[in-house]
C-alpha cells in the first residue's frame, strides 16, 4: 500500500525566501507525481507534474524534482510571495496510471510581508 | 475547456437524510474520480469511473455511499442515512487516461451533518 508523506505539516518564512517543500512515497512504482496547491475551502489547482520517467518540472517560480529510486520529490519555490500562502499537496497514483492516486497530508506555507 | 464543476458547493443537512452531490468533469476527459478530505488532511480515494464503468471502489465507500456514471459524462455522488462522520469537503477530479494522467478538480462539495 503507497503511503505519501509530507514534511514539514507547517512553514512559515518572510517574503523573498527560497523554500524547498518534501514529499516522500513508500512504493517507487508510480506512474507520475503532482503537486498541487489548494487555498482554504477551495479544490486543488495542479502545479507541476512529473512523469516517472522525468527527473524534473518547472514553471515559472516553482521547481519539482522526482528521485523514484529514493522515493522523494521535492517542490522548490523561488522568491516567495505573501500570495504563495496555501497548502501544498503532493500525489502519486500507481505504475498503470489506473485508479487511486494517493496524496500526503501537505505542508502549510505562510509567506509574511 | 470550462474545469471540472461540482454543484452544490455547500450542502448542510441533518442526520439520516440523503445528499447527492454532482460532477461534470472536463469535457474530454474520460476518467473520473471521488475523493473524500476532512480537515488537516489530504485526499482520500473513494471511486473512480473509466467513462460509464465504475472500475475502483475504496473500502472507505460504505454501503450508503453509491456513484453513478450514467453515459460517461457526468457523474453523482449520493450519500444515504447520512451521519455526522460523513461531514467532508468531497472533492471530483477528472484525467484523460491516454495522456499524462494529470488529475484536474473541481472546487470540490463541502457537507455539513447536523
Amino acid at each position: 500500500k503507497q503511503e505519501v508523506t509530507q514534511i514539514p505539516a507547517a512553514l512559515s518564512v518572510p517574503e523573498g525566501e527560497n523554500l524547498v517543500l518534501n514529499c516522500s512515497f513508500t512504493d517507487s512504482a508510480i506512474y507520475n507525481l503532482q503537486w498541487f496547491r489548494q487555498d482554504p475551502g477551495k479544490g486543488l489547482t495542479s502545479l507541476l507534474l512529473i512523469q516517472s520517467s522525468q527527473r524534473e518540472q518547472t514553471s515559472g517560480r516553482l521547481n519539482a524534482s522526482l528521485d523514484k529510486s529514493s522515493g522523494r520529490s521535492t517542490l522548490y519555490i523561488a522568491a516567495s510571495q505573501p500570495g504563495d500562502s496555501a497548502t501544498y499537496l503532493c500525489a502519486a497514483p500507481g505504475e498503470t496510471n489506473a485508479g487511486k492516486s494517493t496524496f500526503g497530508d501537505g505542508t502549510t506555507l505562510t509567506v509574511k510581508p | 475547456d470550462t474545469g471540472v464543476s461540482q454543484n452544490p458547493r455547500h450542502k448542510i443537512t441533518k442526520r439520516g437524510q440523503n445528499v447527492t452531490f454532482r460532477c461534470d468533469p472536463i469535457s474530454e476527459h474520460n476518467r473520473l474520480y471521488w475523493y473524500r478530505q476532512t480537515l488537516g488532511q489530504g485526499p482520500e480515494f473513494l471511486t473512480y469511473f473509466q467513462n460509464e464503468a465504475q472500475l475502483e471502489k475504496s473500502r472507505l465507500l460504505s454501503d450508503r455511499f453509491s456513484a453513478e456514471r450514467p453515459k460517461g459524462s457526468f457523474s453523482t455522488l449520493e450519500i444515504q442515512r447520512t451521519e455526522q462522520g460523513d461531514s467532508a469537503m468531497y472533492l471530483c477530479a477528472s484525467s484523460l487516461s491516454a495522456d499524462t494522467g494529470e488529475l484536474f478538480f473541481g472546487e470540490g462539495s463541502r457537507l455539513t451533518v447536523l
